[in-house]
């Protein structure tokens, strides 16, 4: 089935590590992103891709980093620089100029 | 600072019965709004993107209307069902290619539907 697959679903990691989410799609979508989501906020982006090896800060990408050396991955590195990392993260995939975004199902990062 | 607001935040309502919520965004510098369902523990679903003022989409109970001019957005459901529970999602996004998927989105209203 065609789709979006976010992992790990869930990932606890002791202060001061980096952690990399993983995301992958193989809908062949151009574009690629990363929302992250707090209690009672709506999803905010983080960081977006448009194209292989070239990316774009969000809203709020302080303290993450990612990259994109294929269509198919957007890996998402949450840094020991990002100061509240605890949140639900949510990768999503859209064909450049198109208008339906397709989201994962998320993975949830606790740090301890 | 561009801002979606959405309302209420929760909404509990018996089987059957028919309910809207807000969604309001930005009146100038429109290009699309977007309504999604998201269930937990799953993907949030497309269910309209909306362009033009006035717009009026419909997927089975499910419907949505459009005011680009004063900035807001109603989503309905009539008759409402268990299997309507979930949080509702309301992203709007700036004109331009660069702005494809770069939504601004709305803190949700989660609906629960009791049988």
């Amino acid at each position: 089935d065609g789709g979006i697959t976010q992992s790990p679903k869930y990932l606890f990691r002791k202060e001061g590590q980096n952690v990399t989410l993983s995301c992958e799609q193989n809908l062949n979508h151009d574009a690629m992103y990363w929302y992250r989501q707090d209690p009672g906020q709506g999803l905010r982006l983080i960081y977006y891709s448009q194209i292989v090896n070239d990316f774009q800060k969000g809203d709020i990408a302080e303290g993450y980093s990612v990259s994109r050396e294929k269509k198919e991955s957007f890996p998402l590195t949450v840094t020991s620089a990002q100061k509240n990392p605890t949140a639900f993260y949510l990768c999503a995939s859209t064909l450049t100029g198109g208008n339906t975004i397709y989201f994962g199902e998320g993975s949830w990062l606790t740090v301890v | 600072i561009l801002n979606v607001e959405q309302s209420p935040q929760s909404l509990h309502v018996q089987e059957g019965d028919s309910t809207n919520f807000t969604c309001s965004f930005p009146s100038s510098n429109f290009y699309a709004l977007h309504w999604y369902r998201w269930e937990t523990a799953k993907s949030p679903e497309a269910l309209f993107v909306m362009t033009l003022n006035g717009d009026e989409k419909k997927k089975g109970r499910i419907s949505a209307t459009l005011n680009t001019k004063e900035g807001y957005s109603y989503l309905y459901i009539k008759g409402s069902q268990p299997e309507d529970s979930a949080t509702y999602l309301c992203a709007f996004r700036l004109p331009g290619s660069s702005n494809t998927g770069k939504l601004i989105f709305g803190q949700g209203t989660t609906l629960q539907v009791k049988p």
